[in-house]
């Protein structure tokens, strides 16, 4: 089976960085997604890492180690809008996602 | 172009009863995808649907089946609903090609009474 584990909350202040990290259990591991969840929303596809490493899409990081089976999405310059529930999601080869059960981010000003 | 859109967007069932979802994927893709999500939780994987057969299914009964249409379009069926079903089911679409990056739909809020 699978199982992610990550923080259930998280708070920061406008305008600083936060990390929030995701340890998984997986076989078949094929890649890790994050996924941003605002309240009575659909889930939006943030970020994608199959490979070890840092991957860049503007104010939001993600990270990958597959030895270690931990990664990270990194928010830089916050904003009151990015609070919201952020998901990391791992998939196997066959296209399945399994998610973990998010981390709330509060951003206050 | 109009993403993943999902109907109806709430419903009330009584326990017992049967429920059908419908999900129409974004323009362009191909496989359709079903969860769960409890208040809460993360989405749990329901099953996943391409070329009109199920690919792969996670933990749930067969209480719950699906369909998908030769225009790619998919229903959710659950019978004998249960207050435990009583959860937002989200349908999630991409292009069989694509690597990642699923678009998800905004939801059905299912409420069993």
């Amino acid at each position: 089976g699978q199982s992610l584990e990550q923080p259930s909350e998280v708070t920061a202040v406008e305008g600083a960085i936060v990390q929030i990290n995701c340890t998984y259990q997986t076989s078949g591991f094929y890649g890790l997604s994050w996924y941003q969840q605002h309240d009575g929303g659909a889930p939006t596809f943030l970020s994608y890492n199959a490979l070890d490493g840092l991957e860049e899409t503007g104010r939001f990081s993600s990270f990958l180690s597959r030895s270690d089976s931990y990664g990270y999405l990194l928010l830089q310059e916050l904003q009151m809008k990015d609070s919201a529930s952020y998901f990391c999601a791992v998939r196997d080869r066959g296209g399945k996602s399994t998610f973990g059960d998010g981390t709330t981010l509060t951003v206050k000003p | 172009d109009a993403g993943v859109t999902q109907s109806p967007t709430h419903l009330i069932k009584t326990r017992g009863q049967q429920v059908t979802l419908r999900c129409s994927p974004k323009s362009g893709h191909d496989t359709v995808s079903w969860y769960q999500q409890a208040l809460g939780q993360g989405p749990q994987f329901i099953f996943q649907y391409y070329e009109e057969e199920e690919r792969q299914r996670g933990n749930f009964p067969d209480r719950f089946s699906g369909h998908q249409f030769p225009n790619y379009s998919s229903e959710l069926n659950v019978n004998a609903l249960l207050l435990g079903d009583s959860a937002l089911y989200l349908c999630a679409s991409r292009w069989s090609e694509a690597v990642y990056g699923y678009t998800f739909g905004s939801g059905t809020r299912l409420t069993v009474v």
